[in-house]
């Protein structure tokens, strides 16, 4: 299986903060990367998908980058509803696996 | 709007198959592929498996051997069984809808449902 390492695990920031989340890979993965916010007690929600391409609906203030074995979301300026749990995905080998997840929490 | 909800017993004894399924409303099930992952609590997501629209399916080989994944096109729902279940099996179990073109996603959940496994 592939694995994914997030990094941090936990982050603290401030509303305004620009905060960079990385995931990287155990092997190559080309740009089959998923990114998902989780909010406590609710699903998953979509952020980016192909490593780059923001989802229809999501702040602008929300990008990702990478390719390969290393991707990074990045947050340009914190709103208070941005405070949750980001999880990276990879969907380039079955089984899909997810990244371990990073909790961003309000300093 | 399509949406997805998933529906099944709460509580599982050990030993027992755990059954879930997911309705799909405000659309066609004949358009993806559907999937099912679940969350133990306070833990990560793990991906269970998919199945498209014309009974083809893709498992985890972590649960393979204790899983099947159906699709009723008719009710528009898919339906997740899972044999042999123990405490490890304690998760909730989300349905979501995988956008398979180019590049792969799962760009529609369900809430979620928390299945507990004790007796």
């Amino acid at each position: 299986d592939i694995q994914l390492t997030q990094s941090p695990s936990f982050l603290s920031a401030s509303v305004g903060d620009r905060v960079t989340i990385t995931c990287r890979a155990s092997q190559g993965i080309s740009s089959y990367l998923a990114w998902y916010q989780q909010n406590p007690g609710k699903a998953p929600t979509l952020l980016i998908y192909a490593a780059v391409t923001l989802q229809s609906g999501v702040p602008s203030r929300f990008s990702g980058s990478g390719s390969g074995t290393e991707f990074t979301l990045t947050i340009s300026s914190l709103q208070p509803e941005d405070f949750a749990t980001y999880y990276c995905q990879q969907l380039n080998t079955y089984p899909y696996t997810f990244g371990q997840g990073t909790k961003l929490e309000i300093k | 709007q399509v949406q997805l909800q998933e529906s099944g017993p709460g509580l599982v004894k050990p030993s027992e198959t755990l059954s879930l399924t997911c309705t799909v409303s405000g659309g066609s099930i004949r358009s993806s592929y559907w999937t099912w992952t679940r969350q133990p609590p306070g833990k990560g997501l793990e991906w269970i498996g998919y199945i498209h629209h014309s009974g083809s399916t893709n498992y985890n080989p972590s649960l393979k051997s204790r899983l099947t994944i159906s699709v009723d096109t008719s009710k528009n729902q898919f339906s997740l069984k899972l044999s042999s279940v123990t405490a490890a099996d304690t998760a909730v179990y989300y349905c979501a809808r995988e956008v398979a073109g180019i590049y792969r996603y799962f760009d529609l959940w369900g809430r979620g449902t928390l299945v507990t496994v004790s007796s």
